[in-house]
This record gives structure tokens, sequence and C-alpha cells, in this order.
């Protein structure tokens, strides 16, 4: 079964640091891209951040481009979001998402169940 | 305000056929990136509907279809059933803004 399982969310004070961890299964990880995109309470999606399956393309949202670091990590099937200086607006559901290909730049295929960030 | 502009909500009536609007422009939709929606119910994790403008993952039912002309896509939900309630969101990636973009998304109710 094709998996992605969030990990990693909490309550943090404003301006500390978290880190979000994804773990994936169920396919071949280093053949795609992935994904970081949340949701804050009662609103829409919103995409945070994607990586390319050699991590040579990275791509950040202006809201955090600067405060967050995408990683991933082929030998563990894992991808991470390092996120610093937290704000309240950071406060959301926090999807682990995998694209169709290689290249961040497609749709989204596989989602987790996400992991709740809250910043206060 | 989303760079994916879609109508806040839509409704229809059991059987009845709606459509969905995503407008883009010139850095997006107009150049040629492809349309991708998705539906979300309460609740629960967005879930892919349609990708590359006008194809379903397999599952999906073929009451689902997409299209897209220019700078804008449009998604049709026909013989609409309870379970289709929910919102739906439009994705596409932005050369402008070097990464992927949504609509602000659309809640489809079934009267």
């Amino acid at each position: 079964e094709l998996q992605v399982v969030e990990s990693g969310g909490g309550l943090v004070q404003p301006g500390r640091s978290l880190r979000l961890s994804c773990g994936a299964s169920g396919f071949t990880f280093d053949d795609y891209a992935m994904h970081w995109v949340r949701q804050a309470p009662g609103k829409g999606l919103e995409w945070v951040s994607g990586i390319s399956w050699n991590s040579d393309k990275i791509d950040y949202a202006d809201s955090v481009k600067g405060r967050f670091t995408i990683s991933r990590d082929n030998a563990k099937n894992s991808v991470y979001l390092q996120m610093t200086s937290l704000r309240a607006d950071d406060t959301a559901l926090y999807y682990c998402v995998r694209d169709k290909t290689a290249i961040p730049n497609y749709a989204m295929d596989v989602w987790g169940h996400g992991t709740t960030v809250t910043v206060s | 305000q989303s760079v994916l502009t879609q109508p806040p909500s839509v409704s229809g009536a059991p059987g009845q056929r709606v459509t969905i609007s995503c407008t883009g422009s010139s850095s997006n939709l107009g150049v040629s990136y492809d349309v991708h929606w998705y539906q979300q119910r309460p609740g629960t994790a967005p879930k892919l509907l349609i990708y590359g403008n006008s194809n379903r993952p397999s599952g999906v039912p073929d009451r689902f279809s997409g299209s897209k002309s220019g700078t804008s896509a449009s998604l049709a939900v026909t013989g609409l059933l309870a379970e289709d309630e929910g919102h739906y969101y439009c994705q596409s990636y932005d050369s402008s803004l070097s990464g992927s973009v949504f609509g602000g998304g659309t809640k489809l109710t079934v009267l």
C-alpha cells in the first residue's frame, strides 16, 4: 500500500523551531518528488515546499522562504521540513505529499493524514 | 488572495451537473502548466481527482471530468451524489513564483 506518514508536530512558542518528518512506504521513494502542503484551521490548502527526487530542485512558498528548509534522505525513505522562526500564522495541519513525477511541479497523488503544528 | 481563482461555493441537486472554474494567468495555466484537481471531504486529507487537465486516477468515477483552455480550467461533476459534498481545489505550477499554487477552494453542496 502506498503510504506516507508524518510526525513531529506539536505546540511550540513563537520564534522557536520544529522539525517535521515524513516516512514513505509502498513505492520506490527516490523515483518521486515530495512536497509539504499545509492547511490552517478552517482555511484552504497552501503549498509550502517541494523537493525533487535527487534534491537538485527545491522550491519554497514566499511565506516560508528563508525560515523553512526541506530535505530528504532517500536511504531512509524520508523527507523532512525544518521550520525556524515560527509565527502564529504557521499554525496548520501539515501534509506530506508525493508528486506523480520526479520533479516537484506536477500533481500530488499520495497524501498523508497530516501532523498538526500549533504556534502559541 | 490565491494565484488561482475559484468560486467560493457551488451547489446542485442530486443527479444534476455542476462545474467549478479555476482562473489563472500567463505564469501558470497560460504557459502550458497542467491543472490538477483535488477533492477534500470533511475531516479527511485531500484526494487527487483529476491530473494533467483531464486525466482521472484509477478509482475516480467518470462522473468527474476536467478541461483546460488558455488561462482557465474547469471541473465538471455530473450525476451529483450526496457523497460529492466537500471542498474542491485546483492546483498548478507557477513559473514566476517558482512553486506550486492552489486555488482558494470551492465548497460543493448537494441540495
